[in-house]
């Protein structure tokens, strides 16, 4: 059983530009989420997917950041004319909804964007 | 709006001296409680959670955690600190079915290991 994937583990980009990460859930997970992570602080929850769905979105999810789940297993998330405050670590985590540990949520090793 | 509060931002510790790191939610209803270790630039490992039951929960690596209602804490604790122990520690409670499906956390506390 492999645990959540993620790409790039790290990319560094000219402010402006647009960048894209992916997502692959732990395999038949139905709940995929996004989180930001800046230095020197806990994650913050971006967004929740049950299978295709975006069922909820923070504040913290301007206009210029999109995420999709077209087909209920990988993700992706898109960020377009990146900011210097966009640098952060962007985690993906998933879970099994309708399992006796269906409120667990397993992350993966994350992907870290800088902005020059 | 739940919330995490993690009071220690540093702690320091001997290698095989005892840690306890502290946790304070706040939540409307029964919490869904969380600890997960970071490694620098690495992602979150689960360590224990709490759900229900029994107060006193088993984790990984030799990690426990108790959850006392009348003190809204989920404070986690280790006998003996081993050097692999140092690393980043977030407590997290989640909020799940009809208040959303999230986890919010602490700011974190950094255990440095002192051999």
């Amino acid at each position: 059983d492999t645990g959540v994937s993620q790409d790039p583990r790290h990319k560094i980009t000219k402010r402006g530009q647009n960048v894209t990460f992916r997502c692959d859930p732990i395999s038949e997970h139905n709940r995929l989420y996004w989180y930001r992570q800046t230095l020197g602080q806990g994650p913050e929850f971006l967004t929740y997917f049950q299978n295709e769905a975006q069922l909820e979105k923070s504040r913290l999810l301007s206009d210029r950041f999109s995420a999709e789940r077209p087909k209920g297993s990988f993700s992706t998330l898109e960020i377009q004319r990146t900011e210097q405050g966009d640098s952060a670590m962007y985690l993906c985590a998933s879970s099994l909804d309708g399992s006796s540990s269906g409120n667990t949520i397993y992350f993966g090793e994350g992907s870290w964007l800088t902005v020059v | 709006a739940q919330s995490v509060t993690q009071p220690d931002i540093h702690i320091t510790v001997s290698e095989g001296a005892s840690l306890e790191l502290r946790c304070n939610y706040s939540y409307g209803a029964t919490p869904y409680l969380f600890w997960y270790v970071q490694s620098p630039g690495q992602g979150l490992q689960l360590l224990l959670k709490y759900f229900s039951g029994d107060t006193l929960v088993q984790g990984i690596k030799g990690f426990e955690a108790e959850f006392k209602r009348s003190q809204s804490s989920f404070n986690l604790r280790k006998p003996s600190v081993h050097w692999s122990d140092a690393a980043e520690y977030f407590c997290a409670v989640g909020a799940f079915g009809a208040a959303g499906n999230k986890l919010t956390f602490g700011g974190g506390t950094r255990v440095l290991v002192k051999p």
